[in-house]
């Protein structure tokens, strides 16, 4: 069974400073390991993914992650904050093999952005 | 291409009432996904569907729950009776099972709100 914990339901950082949200996952097999943004009042919408080959992923809006298979981990980083990066953001993970195709997501983080 | 479709965005209803929530997907995706987010519980798999049939609904919580997918670009999630605790937002999600990377797009989802 696959899993994602992210450590800090809350972060907030001040605008220019760097982005840091943690997530670790567990799976018996290779995963595909997503990061989602919510902004207020909608739909999830991919950040960025890692499926197989380079384990720093670049996705969209200046972020970044990089898969680290010793440590479990996929954490998602942001040079400079700005105030419009401010929402939740959740880690998923999907097992390569088999038939299932459904993504365990984590519990979420919000991010706050002071000025 | 619109993107994944959900209506209404809100729904107000009283307790005892039929609800049916809707959802087109992505054209040419095969796999389609309904989610329930609340702040207590977050985001919670419901069932998903690939090439219309149901495939796993261990997700949903009740009786009361059912979910149909009459076809490639169409499902319903419907609660019968419903009761204020289903008060959440639900979401509808659409993949495409073959691109290997099992990233899910998402609609702008429903706000449920039963009184």
């Amino acid at each position: 069974a696959q899993s994602v914990t992210q450590l800090g339901s809350h972060v907030s950082v001040s605008e220019g400073a760097l982005v840091l949200l943690r997530c670790n996952y567990s799976s018996s097999v290779p995963p595909y390991l997503f990061w989602y943004v919510q902004y207020p009042n909608q739909g999830l919408q991919l950040l960025l993914k890692y499926t197989t080959g380079a384990t720093l992923v670049k996705g969209i809006n200046g972020f970044e992650a990089e898969f680290k298979k010793s440590e479990t981990s996929f954490h998602l980083t942001k040079p400079s904050a700005h105030m419009s990066d401010a929402a939740e953001y959740f880690c998923a993970v999907s097992e390569k093999s088999g038939s299932a195709r459904q993504l365990t997501f984590g519990s979420g983080t919000q991010l706050t952005v002071l000025p | 291409d619109a993107g994944v479709i959900q209506s209404p965005r809100h729904e107000v209803t009283e307790m005892g009432q039929e609800v049916t929530l809707r959802c087109k997907p992505i054209s040419g995706h095969d796999y389609l996904f309904w989610y329930r987010q609340t702040m207590m519980r977050g985001l919670e798999l419901l069932i998903y569907f690939n090439n219309n049939v149901p495939i796993d609904d261990s997700g949903m919580p009740e009786d009361r729950f059912s979910a149909k997918m009459p076809n490639a670009s169409f499902s319903t999630l419907k609660i019968q009776p419903s009761e204020p605790r289903d008060s959440a937002v639900y979401f509808c999600a659409s993949s495409f099972g073959w691109t290997g990377g099992y990233e899910q797009y998402f609609g702008p989802g429903t706000r449920l709100t039963v009184t």
